[in-house]
């Protein structure tokens, strides 16, 4: 079936430090989604990516959607506490109504 | 943004009792819902696709008699996990699309369910 991988699975990080989460499908996408997930709380809708190679910007947050449509990358500048969260990416398939999470990758920072 | 809200947010049960959580969509008609388990530190799992007015869709390995998915109106779906066990215990939430096909997601605040 269709999986998204996505790494790390942890990341620790100096306040101020850039942090980077990598997503890889097996097939191709038609959109890709964003979500953060603050500790003991529920999933919020960052971002969606639908057009091959687009690249969006959310202040400090800077997503990325492959060529290919089959990776996308969350990049964070400068990271502060209030980051502090798993970041998910999901994905869908063309004509799915369903999205396939990735793992996570859980954000930790050091004040 | 719009918002959905789940309950209970905890609830603790005996081993064989059964369990209902609810899903609501509040300022919207959600037409499809989606049910979730998350593991400690973990990823969400899909469990089932939720339609309105129709049977739920479930994922391979989820048991459709043990957990029950109604979704009888525009804005509310149900999970009732029926003879519930320890290994039932876990974060369970649902999420809720409205409008677009590929819209976002809106998610519940989640249920921690715990059985004895």
């Amino acid at each position: 079936g269709q999986q998204v991988m996505q790494i790390p699975q942890y990341q620790h990080v100096q306040e101020g430090e850039d942090f980077t989460t990598y997503c890889n499908s097996s097939t191709t996408l038609s959109n890709i989604q964003w979500y953060k997930q603050r500790p003991g709380g529920h999933p919020v809708f960052l971002i969606q990516l639908v057009k091959s190679g687009e690249v969006k910007k959310q202040k400090r947050l800077t997503f990325q959607f492959g060529e290919a449509k089959k990776n996308s990358s969350l990049h964070i500048t400068a990271t502060q506490t209030t980051d502090v969260g798993t970041y998910f990416c999901a994905g869908r398939l063309q004509g799915a109504q369903k999205l396939v999470f990735g793992q996570g990758t859980r954000l930790t920072i050091n004040p | 943004g719009a918002v959905v809200s789940q309950h209970p947010s905890w609830v603790i049960c005996k081993s064989g009792t059964s369990v209902k959580i609810e899903c609501r969509s509040l300022d919207f008609q959600a037409t499809t819902m989606f049910w979730y388990r998350q593991f400690p530190k973990q990823s969400l799992m899909l469990m089932a696709t939720s339609n309105e007015g129709s049977k739920a869709t479930y994922e391979q390995g989820v048991e459709k008699d043990k957990f029950l998915i109604n979704h009888a109106s525009l804005t509310l779906s149900t999970l009732t996990v029926t003879s519930a066990h320890p290994e039932d215990s876990s974060f369970y939430i649902c999420s809720a699309r409205g409008g677009a096909y590929t819209g976002e997601l809106f998610f519940g605040e989640g249920s921690r369910l715990t059985v004895l």
